[in-house]
């Protein structure tokens, strides 16, 4: 079965205390990878895909990794305003042979000044 | 940019009520789905469709269903409320090949 375990649930750093969040996943053939960022009350915002092993994306603070088994999201001196949750997210195919999105339960950073 | 734009952000439904959720994107995607999600619980698929009047039952389908007549719009019902369907409702779209998916805003139902 296709399975999203992120770690750790909840993250409480200072601003400017670097860190890693992280993804380990298990996929029959990984096709894609995908980093969200969701506020509060509000829907999920697209940061990241990654398809391959070693492959690396940077976004501002944010930098994912991607190995053969999970995936890091950096945050380099992060603000207050990365305070957010994190969502981690695997492609998958369905019985019915059509894609779809495996969602882990997500990691909440909070970054206090 | 890609919009995905949900008829309510907030709605409150007695139990027994038939409550209908829209969505609709701007962006020709062929793929839409239907999330709900609860703390401690995640994102969970409700339903999605890939086509026009095409539909595949995700992982927690009971007590809903839903319906594409048009390209852009996809529908979630709800066809008796009951207060375990108390959650956010979140639709999203993508394109065939590649399922990045973009969301809308979220629909908080409380259901009384």
């Amino acid at each position: 079965e296709d399975q999203v375990t992120q770690s750790p649930e909840a993250l409480r750093l200072q601003e400017g205390e670097s860190s890693s969040l992280n993804c380990s996943y298990t996929v029959s053939g990984l096709r894609g990878l995908f980093w969200y960022r969701q506020d509060p009350g509000k829907g999920p915002e697209f940061l990241f895909t990654l398809y391959s092993a070693g492959e690396e994306k940077e976004k501002e603070r944010l930098k994912a990794t991607l190995t053969k088994k999970e995936s890091f999201l950096h945050i380099t001196a992060p603000k207050p305003e990365d305070s957010a949750t994190y969502l981690c997210a695997v492609q998958a195919r369905t019985q019915g042979g059509s894609e779809k999105l495996v969602f882990g339960k997500g990691t909440k950073l909070t970054v206090n000044p | 940019d890609v919009k995905v734009t949900q008829s309510s952000r907030y709605l409150v439904k007695r139990t027994g009520e038939k409550v209908f959720l829209e969505c609709v994107q701007d962006m020709d995607h062929e793929n839409m789905f239907w999330y709900r999600q609860d703390p401690g619980l995640g994102l969970r698929l409700i339903y999605f469709s890939y086509d026009v009047k095409m539909k595949e039952k995700g992982d927690i389908p009971e007590g809903y269903s839903v319906s594409r007549e048009k390209k852009e719009r996809f529908s979630l019902i709800l066809e008796s409320a009951s207060t375990n369907q108390t959650s956010m409702y979140l639709c999203a779209s993508s394109t065939r090949v590649n399922t990045e998916a973009f969301f809308g805003q979220g629909t908080r139902l409380t259901v009384v």
